[in-house]
């Protein structure tokens, strides 16, 4: 299957400070990235869409100012969790795909705590 | 609205059958996606139906019915590292993924 990478695969942040999360398609063109929230025990939940080239789509709910995605070639993707708050310890996994009906393939996730 | 049904949790013992049924209520389909994800892990890909029928990978095998709005995800010859949770994923007709909550299979020597 194909490759996405994850960097980093942990950070621990003091409160305040910004995070970057690195996502790359390593084999792939990924028209559409994902970005993807997941706190201990729970389930999947999508934070935003991102389709190179144009402004990602947030769900209801997430701060766009505060999660900055952007997706500036087919095969990168950033998100930044600016001034990092103890609550935004999670899980990030972000999942990329190159066309519409393909499959969505997940990096190895980044786990993220912040002090 | 747009819904996922997937048990929360099953258990099963290794060298066995299990089955994990997943029930889908979206607008739209292009597909039923079966995800594994290892506590502490990234999800990883297993399966992909679009059109009825049983789909056979190895071990693990995948079903869709369509009229019914049903998949199962069929695991034999469990192994202890089979452990994880499986997710049901449906893709809608904006092709955006909606996701059940995920069943956590625990799997006993």
């Amino acid at each position: 299957g194909a490759v996405v990478s994850q960097h980093p695969s942990w950070v621990i942040c003091k409160s305040g400070t910004s995070v970057k999360i690195e996502c790359r398609s390593l084999d792939f063109q990924a028209t559409t990235m994902f970005w993807y929230r997941q706190f201990p025990k729970q389930s999947l939940m999508l934070m935003a869409t991102s389709n190179e080239g144009s402004k990602a789509t947030y769900e209801q709910g997430v701060e766009k100012d505060k999660f900055l995605i952007n997706h500036a070639s087919l095969t990168l993707s950033t998100l930044t969790v600016t001034s990092a708050h103890p609550e935004d310890s999670s899980f990030y996994i972000c999942s990329a795909r190159q066309r519409e009906a393909d499959t969505q393939y997940f990096g190895p996730g980044t786990r993220l705590t912040v002090l | 609205g747009q819904n996922i049904d997937q048990p929360t949790e099953m258990t099963a013992t290794e060298g066995a059958i299990v089955q994990i049924n997943c029930t889908y209520q979206t607008s739209g389909f292009n597909g039923l996606f079966w995800y594994q994800q290892h506590a502490g892990e990234a999800p990883t890909f297993l399966s992909y139906n679009v059109l009825d029928g049983l789909e056979e990978k190895g071990r693990f095998s995948s079903f869709l019915s369509r009229s019914k709005g049903y998949s199962y995800l069929l695991l034999k010859e469990l192994q202890m590292k089979d452990s994880a949770s499986y997710l049901c994923a449906a893709l809608d007709s904006n092709y955006q993924l909606i996701w059940g909550a995920g069943t956590k299979l625990i799997i006993k020597p």
